[in-house]
């Protein structure tokens, strides 16, 4: 079955640190990939998505995203968090029905 | 103003009451979905709709129903609403294309006491 898995629920960073959210998927074949944000009141924003071709995917708000087949994984980074980052952050894939699976969630929380 | 529009954006109500929540969208996209948000699960679908002839279930649909009235608008009603369907509620909107993203709005809160 295809299922999408973000192991950590909340996460607790300085500001000025780096970030990794990690994202992993089960499926046969390659999915549609897609990381999205949340903040507090607001829905859900795109911050990158990756198709095909190199692995290492740019976004918005100075995120970055690698696809790693072998590892089945989709992992977010960041170099250096900032306050405005706190917010929850979601990977979504789309096994190929034009329909988004959702991962429960990283919470990340910014302390000074 | 916003793409994505839900309304109410927050709504508190009884036990047994139908409820319709309401999305409208100016993108112009095909797609249409709603989802809800509960903490520790993620969002889950509840249905989509690809065009205003078209309405599929998703994950949970039982209890709820939709209707897609024109291309901009998709509505989801509880027809008698009990407490466990208490959550945030999302509408998105998205091309049609297995690689187009799905675009939201900012939710309804919705509490059933």
């Amino acid at each position: 079955a295809q299922s999408v898995t973000q192991p950590d629920i909340h996460i607790t960073v300085s500001e000025g640190a780096s970030l990794e959210l990690r994202c992993n998927y089960s499926y046969g074949a390659t999915p549609y990939l897609f990381w999205y944000v949340q903040s507090p009141g607001q829905g859900l924003q795109l911050l990158l998505k990756y198709f095909s071709g190199d692995t290492l995917v740019q976004g918005i708000k100075g995120f970055e995203a690698e696809f790693k087949r072998s590892q089945s994984s989709f992992n977010l980074r960041k170099p250096s968090v900032h306050w405005s980052d706190a917010a929850e952050y979601f990977c979504a894939f789309n096994f190929g029905n034009e329909k988004l699976t959702f991962g429960t969630g990283t919470r990340l929380t910014i302390i000074p | 103003d916003a793409d994505v529009t839900q309304t109410p954006r927050n709504r508190i109500t009884k036990t047994g009451k139908r409820i319709m929540l309401e999305c409208s969208q100016t993108k112009g996209h095909d797609r249409m979905y709603w989802y809800r948000q509960d903490p520790g699960l993620g969002l889950r679908l509840i249905y989509y709709s690809f065009d205003v002839k078209d309405i599929n279930k998703g994950e949970i649909s039982d209890g709820y129903s939709v209707s897609r009235q024109a291309q901009a608008k998709f509505s989801l009603s509880l027809e008698s609403a009990i407490p466990n369907q208490t959550a945030l509620y999302f509408c998105a909107t998205s091309a049609s294309g297995w690689d187009q993203p799905q675009h939201f709005g900012d939710g309804t809160r919705l509490s059933i006491l």
